[in-house]
């Protein structure tokens, strides 16, 4: 069965360094998303994009944050500065249409100390 | 984004049947009706969608109210596994937001 990949599974910064998620959607997927989910609390949405473009981003989503798909393949999430409450679960998820079901990998624990 | 109400946590015992509801009193005709779960400690899993007629797939069933105001998640045989929060969801079919709206969900924990 096709999946979402995401890597790396979990990772540590110091505050202010930039960190780069990194996801595989599947393959002939034309959305793609980031979420995130702090600890004990709701996932929320990030970033939609579609036709090498954002779509659609959440308040959260402020310029410290950024998008890329820099292949064919792999979709990625900066940080530029992380912040402590940056600190959190962050899911990448792709459709193949906008109306179809979401896929989504398993995360990346991202811990800012 | 269209609210759901969902109660906050359900209890079963192991394969027995689960209905979870979901009310959805603001839902518009273009709102898709869609279910996704989370085990622990993983990402979000889709479960099943509909939009009026009741649907059936290998994971679940969805029972949809008539006036679509409400629905049931209805798992038939709950295992062990199945434990985890799951999430009613409303997306407009029109495409005017391609995001997914997760509230708090139902959880639901599955006895031995």
């Amino acid at each position: 069965e096709p999946e979402v990949t995401q890597t790396p599974s979990h990772q540590v910064t110091q505050m202010g360094q930039e960190v780069i998620l990194r996801c595989v959607p599947i393959s002939n997927h034309l959305y793609f998303y980031w979420y995130r989910q702090i600890l004990g609390q709701k996932v929320e949405f990030l970033v939609s994009f579609y036709n090498n473009e954002i779509s659609e981003k959440s308040e959260i989503f402020d310029d410290q944050f950024s998008v890329e798909r820099p292949d064919g393949s792999n979709f990625t999430l900066k940080i530029r500065s992380t912040k402590l409450e940056d600190s959190a679960m962050y899911f990448c998820a792709s459709s193949g249409t906008v109306n179809t079901e979401a896929f989504f990998g398993q995360g990346t624990r991202l811990t800012v100390v | 984004d269209a609210k759901t109400t969902q109660p906050n946590s359900m209890e079963s015992n192991e394969e027995e049947p689960v209905h979870l509801p979901c009310n959805h009193s603001t839902i518009s005709g273009t709102d898709y009706i869609h279910w996704y779960r989370q085990l622990p400690s993983q990402g979000p899993e889709y479960v099943i969608h509909g939009l009026t007629s009741n649907v059936n797939n290998r994971m679940a069933s969805l029972a949809i109210a008539e006036d679509r105001k409400s629905s049931t998640l209805i798992l038939h045989r709950a295992t062990l596994r199945d434990a985890a929060v799951y999430y009613c969801i409303l997306r407009d079919r029109q495409g005017g937001s391609e995001k997914l709206v997760f509230g708090k969900g139902t959880k639901l924990t599955v006895n031995p």
